[in-house]
């Protein structure tokens, strides 16, 4: 079973562009959550989509966006980058219909550098 | 919202010896809490978890226990090997809202052979 798939692996953006990061789940999962990891604020909760819907989302401006697809491929976007927004991104993926079953299925991540 | 804070942020043991990490929470409504390893340039990994109505849970070498009226939970790693280093997470949800985890800021083991 392929497991959760992000695109691109790395990317190098400047200052005020736009990105968007691109995850495919495993198959059969239908949440899918996003992080954000940095060396010194460790990993923070983006947003987390169901079925096509924002179910909950973290404490992160409103220049960060997604959107889930009824694949359930998801994509974030960050608009206006800024220095700070480097980071590795995290996807990760859910079993389906479990509310007990809590384990998370990490992608491998997307390394995005802002210059 | 959530705060977890998890100590020590770097631990070195000797190949063998016990390692113990250690997380509070603040949000007394937490009911789930597991931890993930992340080793070198690899994504986290579930390695066990624990839900608020048992206080203790052991996976061959590796236990997690549970104290709710302190608000804290630890990971004990036993006979620990080289292939044991890496960052330990600690985290913490409710079981419904499970994916959004509040994150420790993480331990860097190492086991020295």
């Amino acid at each position: 079973k392929a497991g959760v798939t992000q695109t691109p692996r790395y990317l190098i953006k400047t200052r005020g562009q736009q990105v968007t990061l691109s995850c495919s789940p495993i198959s059969g999962h239908r949440s899918v959550s996003w992080y954000q990891q940095t060396p010194g604020q460790g990993l923070q909760f983006l947003f987390e989509y169901f079925s096509e819907t924002q179910r909950n989302k973290g404490n992160f401006p409103g220049r960060f966006s997604g959107r889930q697809f009824s694949n359930s491929r998801s994509e974030m976007n960050v608009s206006t980058l800024e220095l700070g927004d480097s980071a590795l991104y995290l996807c990760a993926s859910n079993a389906p219909g479990t509310t007990n079953t809590g384990e998370l299925f990490f992608g491998e991540g997307s390394r995005l550098t802002v210059l | 919202g959530e705060n977890v804070e998890q100590h020590p942020s770097t631990l070195s043991v000797q190949e063998g010896d016990s390692a113990v990490i250690k997380c509070t929470y603040s949000d007394s409504a937490s009911n789930y809490f597991p931890w993930y390893k992340q080793e070198l340039g690899k994504r986290p990994q579930l390695i066990i978890d624990i839900r608020s109505n048992v206080g203790e849970k052991k996976d061959q070498r590796i236990a997690v226990t549970l104290n709710k009226t302190a608000k804290h939970f630890s990971l004990h790693i036993t006979e620990t090997q080289p292939e044991d280093s890496a960052v330990y997470f600690c985290a913490a949800s409710l079981i419904g809202s499970a994916r959004q985890l509040t994150f420790g800021s993480g331990t860097q083991l190492t086991v020295l052979p």
